[in-house]
């Protein structure tokens, strides 16, 4: 059984960088992609990138110029870093592991979500 | 980016009654279409993957169907528990979507 836990510093002054880490038990990370997606307060899911277990990651394009998601294969962790935060960077983030099918690919274990406050 | 569409965005609903959710994307995605329950505090469950595909210990009042554009998910009789918001996601292209969810309250 899989499961994810994330932790994080939860609040945050603007334009300083939000930094979060989800380990990773009793799976390995082969065959998976690893993924942050966050939720506004009140509002939906917004998927914020991945990293394989190469090492290569994927961003979406909102946020690519502030998001570097990366590995530690050696303590079966991967990591959220977002420079500049704003405001609107408010939201609970979470980890999750993206299983890919044979026909299809999707989010199978999350993390229990980390609250992160920008606020001066 | 591939949009994804829900409808409705709420719906009251009684227990025992059928609901139907629907999902349109902006472009053909084949079976790369997901569906997740929330709850409130709670992270987002995987209840209907590829589609039509049922998650591992989810009820079988829960089925999906649907390919390329449309697809639906259904509960076929709504239970107590079901009471949530419920999000569909393509995972055909990058970035992934989701949509922008369906509340299911008590009518």
């Amino acid at each position: 059984q899989v499961q994810l836990q994330q932790w994080g510093a939860g609040l945050l002054k603007p334009s300083e960088t939000l930094s979060l880490t989800c380990a990773v038990y009793g799976g390995s990370f082969s065959g998976s992609y690893w993924s942050w997606i966050r939720q506004p307060p009140g509002k939906g899911l917004e998927w914020i990138g991945e990293v394989n277990q190469s090492g290569s990651s994927n961003y979406n394009p909102s946020l690519k110029s502030r998001v570097t998601i990366s590995l530690d294969t050696s303590k079966n962790q991967f990591s959220l870093k977002l420079s500049s935060v704003t405001a609107a960077d408010t939201a609970v983030y979470y980890c999750a592991r993206g299983f890919r099918g044979r026909t299809s690919s999707w989010y199978d274990y999350w993390g229990q979500g980390t609250l992160v406050t920008v606020s001066s | 980016d591939i949009q994804v569409t829900q409808s409705p965005s709420s719906l009251s609903a009684s227990v025992g009654d059928r609901v139907t959710i629907t999902c349109r994307a902006s472009q053909t995605i084949g079976i790369y279409l997901n569906w997740y329950q929330q709850k409130p505090g709670k992270a987002p469950k995987l209840l209907i993957y590829a589609a039509y595909s049922s998650q591992s210990g989810v009820p079988s009042r829960f089925s999906g169907s649907g390919s390329g554009t449309d697809f639906t998910l259904t509960i076929s009789s709504l239970q107590p528990e079901d009471f949530a918001t419920y999000y569909c996601q393509q995972s055909h292209s990058s970035p992934r979507t989701f949509g922008q969810g369906t509340r299911v309250e008590v009518k």
